[in-house]
């Protein structure tokens, strides 16, 4: 079974307008991290939000928004006033605590298979 | 953030050489890498696990003889690819974690193609 699911191939959006992009996980962990990335043609990984799974609040990050449902094992992406250069792939991710070696940040990303966003003009 | 640097950014060698890409954590100390790879429109998957002073914990399915990695310092990794063929072809991107912090930080990524 996959553990990140992202549904959404590719997603438009007008530009200045909101988008949500999907993920689901799957995981028996209590302590885990969720994350998402964008990966323009580029290819490099610029980190956007993170959300941790004892946090109560959902997790902003200036127009980045991540819409936390646990019990549902969601964490949607949600782009505020989709600029330009928000055109790029999104890897929603997830790191479990139960494969960290040493806690924090030490365990490796379990990664969706990505959905591409573009934004039209 | 922390600054990860990879190189080179990208190569081209011919079937059968060998490729070195080396990754550095430029401002903190890295007891802990990863070596992700990624194909063409398909998402990260990891590779190896990279640990200061130790052997590298490789995931299921990638050889360790072919996928060299070393290291020995607490700013540097390196994978070698032994022998390369046309299917090595591919995006690779180290990634680094801090102690105390959720992040990781990703490298630019090298991207190579074998010939």
């Amino acid at each position: 079974a996959q553990k990140i699911t992202q549904t959404q191939p590719g997603m438009f959006v007008q530009e200045k307008e909101a988008v949500t992009l999907d993920c689901t996980y799957d995981t028996s962990d209590q302590s885990y991290g969720l994350f998402w990335y964008k990966q323009p043609s580029s290819g490099e990984m610029i980190f956007l939000i993170y959300q941790g799974s004892y946090d109560e609040q959902n997790a902003t990050e200036g127009r980045y928004s991540l819409n936390f449902q646990k019990a549902r094992k969601s964490a949607n992406l949600v782009i505020s006033a989709s600029q330009l250069g928000d055109s790029a792939m999104y890897f929603c991710a997830m790191r479990e605590a139960s494969k960290t070696n040493y806690g924090g940040s030490q365990g490796n990303l379990i990664f969706g298979k990505g959905t591409k966003l573009s934004v039209k003009p | 953030g922390a600054v990860v640097s990879q190189h080179p950014s990208w190569v081209i060698c011919k079937s059968g050489t060998s490729v070195k890409i080396e990754c550095r954590s430029l401002d903190f100390q890295a007891t802990t890498m990863f070596w992700y790879r990624q194909f063409p429109k398909q998402s990260l998957m990891l590779m190896a696990t990279s640990n200061e002073g130790s052997k590298a914990t490789y995931e299921q399915g990638v050889e360790k003889d072919k996928f060299l990695i070393n290291h020995a310092s607490l700013t540097l990794s390196t994978l070698t690819v032994t022998s390369a063929h046309p299917e090595d072809s591919s995006f690779y991107i180290c990634s680094v974690g801090t102690s105390g912090g959720h992040e990781q930080y990703f490298g630019p990524g090298t991207r190579l193609t074998v010939t």
